[in-house]
């Protein structure tokens, strides 16, 4: 069975500070999707990254990174110099890859950040 | 291009009560997904939709809960009749299979149940 799961239910960080946001998971399969997504408190999900399981090459956006280690089933978010915008829950998946077919997102339980200035 | 555009934004209903929400995809996207989230259990998806056909409808809490594609462009989830325990956010999400499979989410409907 698929699995993803998010231990650290909260964190509190000062403004600037870096925050490391883990993701484990588990699934049988060769081929898969990871993603991040971010719920700020509005309560949008906004789509942040895609990673598939071939491409283990570490990803950086701005102040976001992401670190991809088949090895460990891991797929790390890091905000660098965090800002109070960066307040939000976010959210790790994981999606089947079913040829010809849609794949359905497996969320943990997602991680709440709160970045205090 | 318009995002994935869900109504009503919120829906207060009494128990026993028929409720539907609707949905319209992104223009061109072949995928659809309902989820729902709540405290409890958090995201979990209760069905999609490839081309307008339901492909998985395993996570569909029971028999009072039903969801449509009539087209590519809306889609209905209806639970008929309503309890509290169905009060959560259902968000609507879609995506281009055959391009990326990234899954973008609609604002979601809160829904109370009293």
């Amino acid at each position: 069975a698929q699995k993803v799961t998010q231990a650290q239910t909260e964190i509190s960080v000062v403004e600037k500070e870096d925050v490391t946001l883990d993701c484990v998971y588990e699934t049988r399969d060769t081929t898969y999707y990871l993603f991040w997504y971010k719920q700020p408190p509005s309560g949008e999900l906004v789509f942040l990254i895609r990673r598939n399981s071939f491409d283990e090459q570490n990803e950086i956006s701005g102040r976001y990174s992401w670190n991809f280690q088949k090895s460990t089933s891991s797929f790390n978010f890091t905000i660098t110099a965090s800002q109070v915008v960066d307040s939000a829950v976010y959210f790790c998946a994981l999606s089947e890859v079913i040829y010809n077919q849609g794949g359905k997102l497996i969320f943990g339980q997602g991680t709440e950040l709160s970045v205090k200035p | 291009d318009a995002g994935v555009i869900q109504s009503p934004r919120h829906e207060v209903t009494e128990m026993g009560q028929e409720v539907t929400l609707r949905c319209k995809p992104i223009s061109g996207h072949n995928s659809l997904f309902w989820y729902r989230q709540t405290m409890m259990r958090g995201l979990e998806l209760l069905i999609y939709f490839n081309n307008n056909v339901p492909i998985d409808d395993s996570g569909m809490p029971e028999d009072r809960f039903s969801a449509k594609m009539p087209n590519a462009s809306f889609s209905t989830l209806k639970i008929q009749p309503s309890e509290p325990r169905d009060s959560a956010v259902y968000f609507c999400a879609s995506s281009d299979r055959d391009r990326d499979h990234e899954q973008y989410f609609g604002p979601g409907t809160r829904l109370t149940v009293t």
